[in-house]
């Protein structure tokens, strides 16, 4: 069975400084897709960023980013830039085509000025 | 906003008691999925819905049960409800099974409190 790891319960950044979730994975396929969600105070989970497996380039959303290691099962988030409003608890998750998300226990992250 | 609508945003009930939630995708979108997120058991999936029909499930209880209507709404029906039924349940949709961007797009989630 699948599943996906988030090592750090919470983390925390000043503004304008860079911070990295990590999120590892455990799969025997060669096809899935890894995501990260965001959830801030009011529960709204919000798609962050997305990786598609087959894909080398690490995928990036304005001042988000990935760092996809296929071979070692890692996929870390890296926030460049923190605002205040970047803080909240982060979920990895996994999936194959059309079936459903699994999710790690997530990281919380604070963001003081 | 997501597109996913979920109703009510908020439910407290008793225990033993029955209640329905309910979910309407994006416009378009096929699949449905329930999710249940409480503080001990995190996010876990519980059932999915692929036009109508029922596609996979996960660590749902048998007292829940769920549907996917031709209008494609799902609903959700917890029965003979339990304190540790409380939790936040969420809806989510993708376009279908397999494909599109696979992303799926959460609901606000109904905010379920058994007492």
């Amino acid at each position: 069975a699948q599943t996906v790891t988030q090592s750090q319960p919470e983390m925390s950044v000043q503004e304008a400084e860079t911070v990295t979730l990590s999120c590892t994975y455990d799969t025997s396929e060669s096809d899935y897709y890894l995501f990260w969600y965001k959830q801030p105070p009011s529960r709204q989970m919000i798609l962050v960023i997305r990786q598609e497996a087959y894909k080398q380039q690490n995928a990036t959303e304005n001042r988000f980013s990935v760092n996809f290691q296929k071979a070692a099962k890692s996929f870390s988030l890296k926030i460049s830039d923190s605002q205040l409003g970047d803080a909240a608890m982060y979920f990895c998750a996994y999936s194959q085509a059309g079936t459903a998300l699994i999710f790690g226990k997530g990281t919380t992250l604070s963001v003081s000025s | 906003d997501s597109g996913v609508t979920q109703t009510p945003k908020h439910l407290i009930t008793a225990t033993g008691q029955r209640v329905t939630l309910r979910c309407s995708p994006r416009s378009g979108d096929l699949s449905v999925y329930w999710y249940q997120q409480s503080l001990d058991q995190g996010l876990q999936f519980l059932i999915q819905y692929y036009n109508g029909e029922e596609r996979a499930k996960g660590n749902i209880l048998e007292r829940f049960s769920a549907q996917q209507f031709p209008d494609l709404h799902s609903e959700l029906n917890l029965s003979s409800l339990e304190l540790g039924d409380s939790a936040l349940y969420f809806c989510a949709s993708s376009v279908g099974a397999g494909q599109g961007t696979h992303e799926q797009f959460f609901g606000p989630g109904t905010r379920l409190t058994v007492l």
